[in-house]
C-alpha cells in the first residue's frame, strides 16, 4: 500500500536560517505532490502544488523540489521566521480512488 | 471568494450519546468534500468523502457515517459516541487537486 514518510522529529533551526523538511513516498507514482502549512488547532492550509513534470517550484521564501527517481520531496523555507512554525504535512497525488493521502508532517520550530 | 464553515468549534459529549457536525461551503459549485479527523500529535485519517449529493463513500468503517443532503453541505453523525471518537474533525473541499479546510471542530467523548 501507499507509503508517506515524513521526519517525526521536530526540526529546531535559528531564525534567518533555511529549513529544510522531507517528505519521502513508496509504492506509487504520483502525478503530483502538495505541501500544507497546518498551526495548532487549526485547519491545513494549502502551500504549493509540484507536478511530476517540475522540478522545482518557488512561491516567495518557499521552495519545493520534486525527485520522482528517489521519490522525494524536500521543502525549503528560506531566511526563516518565528512565525514559520508550524506543521508541514506533504500529500503526493493522486491517491487511491483519486483522494488525496497526506503524510503525518513534520514540526518546525523557528527561534529568534 | 470561497468560505467554509463548521459547527460547533469544540463539543463534550458522554459516551453512547448522538453526533451530529456540519459543514457547508459558500461561493463554489459541485465542490468534492471531505471529513478528516485528527488524533492529538497524529495525522489526517480521512473518514468520508464525497464527489456530489447522495454519494459517499467510507474509507474507515467505524460507527460514523455521512450524509451530503445538499450540493454544499455535509454532516458527519453517530448514533453512539464512543472514547475512541474523541479528536479534531476537519471538513475539506476542492474542486482541483488542492483541498480547503473548515476551522475544525474539537470533540471531546467522556
Amino acid at each position: 500500500s501507499q507509503k508517506i514518510e515524513q521526519n517525526s522529529e521536530a526540526l529546531n533551526i535559528q531564525e534567518g536560517k533555511t529549513a529544510t523538511l522531507t517528505c519521502n513516498y513508496t509504492n506509487y507514482s504520483p502525478a503530483y505532490l502538495q505541501w500544507y502549512r497546518q498551526d495548532p488547532g487549526r485547519g491545513p492550509v494549502f502551500l504549493l502544488l509540484i507536478r511530476e513534470n517540475e522540478k522545482e517550484k518557488r512561491k516567495e521564501r518557499l521552495k519545493v523540489t520534486f525527485d520522482t527517481t528517489l521519490k522525494q520531496s524536500l521543502f525549503h523555507i528560506t531566511a526563516s521566521q518565528p512565525a514559520d512554525s508550524a506543521t508541514y504535512l506533504c500529500a503526493p497525488g493522486p491517491g487511491p480512488g483519486f483522494k488525496t493521502i497526506f503524510g503525518a508532517g513534520t514540526r518546525l520550530f523557528v527561534k529568534a | 471568494s470561497q468560505t467554509i464553515h463548521q459547527w460547533p468549534a469544540t463539543l463534550v459529549q458522554p459516551v453512547g450519546s448522538p453526533l451530529s457536525l456540519e459543514c457547508t461551503v459558500e461561493g463554489t459549485s459541485n465542490p468534492n468534500l471531505y471529513w478528516y479527523r485528527q488524533a492529538a500529535g497524529r495525522g489526517l485519517q480521512l473518514l468520508f468523502y464525497s464527489v456530489g449529493i447522495g454519494q459517499i463513500s467510507s474509507e474507515v468503517p467505524q460507527n460514523l457515517s455521512a450524509s451530503r443532503p445538499q450540493d454544499r453541505q455535509f454532516i458527519l453523525s453517530s448514533k453512539k459516541l464512543l472514547l475512541s471518537d474523541s479528536g479534531f474533525y476537519l471538513c475539506a473541499w476542492s474542486t482541483t487537486h488542492e483541498q480547503y479546510f473548515g476551522p475544525g471542530t474539537r470533540l471531546t467523548v467522556t
